[in-house]
């Protein structure tokens, strides 16, 4: 079974603190991707990458960024944490586009972020 | 600009009835269709994945298909039971770079 996992299911952040958010996967995934979750606007992406150091921009990456080393690692960066990036966030993998699978996405636990 | 529907946002079922959830989306060039399944606080569980080829797939109780021409998609879930209560989501991927775009979701209760 494919596992993705994030660092912490709960995390609580003051305004301006720089917080990182980690996601691993154990299949050899090459695609991954960081969503946010909030009530009335659904899932929303934020970053995805499709290889070691490569990043493509989503629909809402302001306040963000990303950095992928290894390829089962998948890190979101908040710069300088503000109130309204309180959120459940959602990491999620799957294989490369064109693969003989099925590019299917799995997902992780989740992070709910409050920041103060 | 992809846009995904679910309607009807919340619904409720006595337990043994057929669930019937529906998803509409806007452009019909799609790669594949996603059914997932969010419990509260949780994250998402992938039920179903129908490749934009395909009519229909299957697993267990769950049944899901796809008619690209109008749109939609529809999962079906025989003889529902309590432990199917949850918010199930369909997302459409594109096909570049398989992103997903998410519909808002439904809410189901089965009632005992």
């Amino acid at each position: 079974d494919v596992k993705v996992t994030q660092s912490s299911r709960y995390l609580v952040k003051r305004t301006g603190e720089k917080v990182f958010l980690e996601c691993v996967q154990d299949m050899d995934h090459e695609n991954m991707f960081w969503y946010r979750q909030d009530p009335g606007l659904g899932l929303r992406l934020i970053y995805f990458s499709y290889d070691v150091k490569m990043k493509e921009k989503g629909d809402i990456p302001e306040g963000y960024s990303v950095s992928r080393e290894k390829k089962e690692r998948f890190s979101l960066i908040l710069e300088s944490a503000s109130t309204n990036q309180t959120s459940m966030y959602l990491c999620a993998s799957s294989l490369s586009f064109g693969a003989a699978s099925y590019n299917e996405q799995f997902f992780g636990p989740g992070t709910r972020l409050t920041v103060l | 600009k992809q846009e995904v529907t679910q309607i009807p946002a919340a619904l409720s079922v006595p337990e043994g009835e057929n669930l019937v959830l529906n998803c509409s989306f806007t452009d019909s060039a799609i790669y594949n269709l996603q059914w997932f399944r969010q419990d509260p606080g949780k994250g998402l569980t992938s039920l179903l994945l129908i490749q934009s080829s395909q009519r229909e797939q299957t697993s267990g109780r769950l049944n899901a298909s796809l008619d690209k021409s109008s749109g939609r998609s529809t999962l079906y879930i025989a003889a529902s039971q309590p432990g199917d209560s949850a918010t199930y989501l369909c997302a459409v991927g594109s096909a570049a770079g398989n992103k997903l775009t998410f519909g808002g979701g439904t809410r189901v209760l089965v009632k005992p």
